[in-house]
């Protein structure tokens, strides 16, 4: 079956600091992944898919195969990225799943 | 213009009563799902109807029921709910095929006194 880790439940950084949120996958095929945010009592937004490479908000993510990781990153973090995190692996094939990891809750402080 | 819409956006309910929400999408995606957010923001799948055929049906008590009268539309409707149903519910769509992720609504915060 397959699983989601995220291994931070809380991380805590300063402003300009480096950030990197942690996410571990188990999937026997060919792996989708995603990052996920939720700011503040809003709805889910998607944030990076590794299909696609690009960075945004300045955030990146590298599918690791031989980790089996998609790490996020982002060099220097600001106050507005301060929020939940959710990394996601999806199932090809006739049943569009998307597993959620537990969520890594980021705080940036001034 | 809201692509993935729920209502209500609160919901406070009293234990044993019924319950539904609603959810439309207006961008023209295949599939739908409802997601629980528990207390500890985990998220969990519980149904995904693709084109209105019910294509996922994970391990959630028969209270709930979901209904897809087209394939913009998927609603939940919960019988005889119970304190442990209080969570917020994510409503969500996805055109076929995995590579564009979910466009999610805005959720449901679903409390049961």
């Amino acid at each position: 079956a397959q699983r989601v880790t995220q291994p931070e439940k809380l991380l805590s950084v300063f402003k300009g600091a480096p950030v990197e949120l942690k996410c571990n996958y188990s999937y026997s095929g060919s792996p989708e992944l995603f990052w996920y945010v939720q700011y503040s009592r809003q709805r889910l937004q998607l944030l990076l898919r590794h299909i696609s490479r690009e960075s945004i908000k300045g955030f990146t993510a590298d599918l690791n195969k031989g980790e089996t990781s998609f790490h996020l990153k982002k060099p220097f973090a600001q106050e507005e990225d301060s929020a939940m995190y959710y990394c996601a692996l999806g199932e090809r094939g006739s049943n569009y799943k998307l597993t959620f990891g537990k969520g890594t809750l980021l705080t940036v402080n001034p | 213009d809201t692509a993935v819409s729920q209502t209500p956006k609160y919901l406070v309910t009293q234990m044993g009563n019924d319950k539904s929400i609603k959810c439309e999408q207006n961008l023209g995606h295949d599939t739908m799902y409802w997601y629980k957010q528990d207390s500890k923001k985990f998220l969990k799948i519980m149904f995904s109807y693709n084109n209105k055929e019910l294509i996922i049906n994970e391990t959630v008590p028969n209270r709930f029921s979901p209904k897809s009268p087209d394939k913009a539309h998927l609603n939940l409707h919960i019988n005889s709910l119970e304190l442990g149903d209080s969570a917020v519910y994510f409503c969500a769509s996805s055109p076929r095929g995995q590579d564009y992720g979910y466009t999610f609504g805005s959720g449901t915060r679903l409390t049961v006194v």
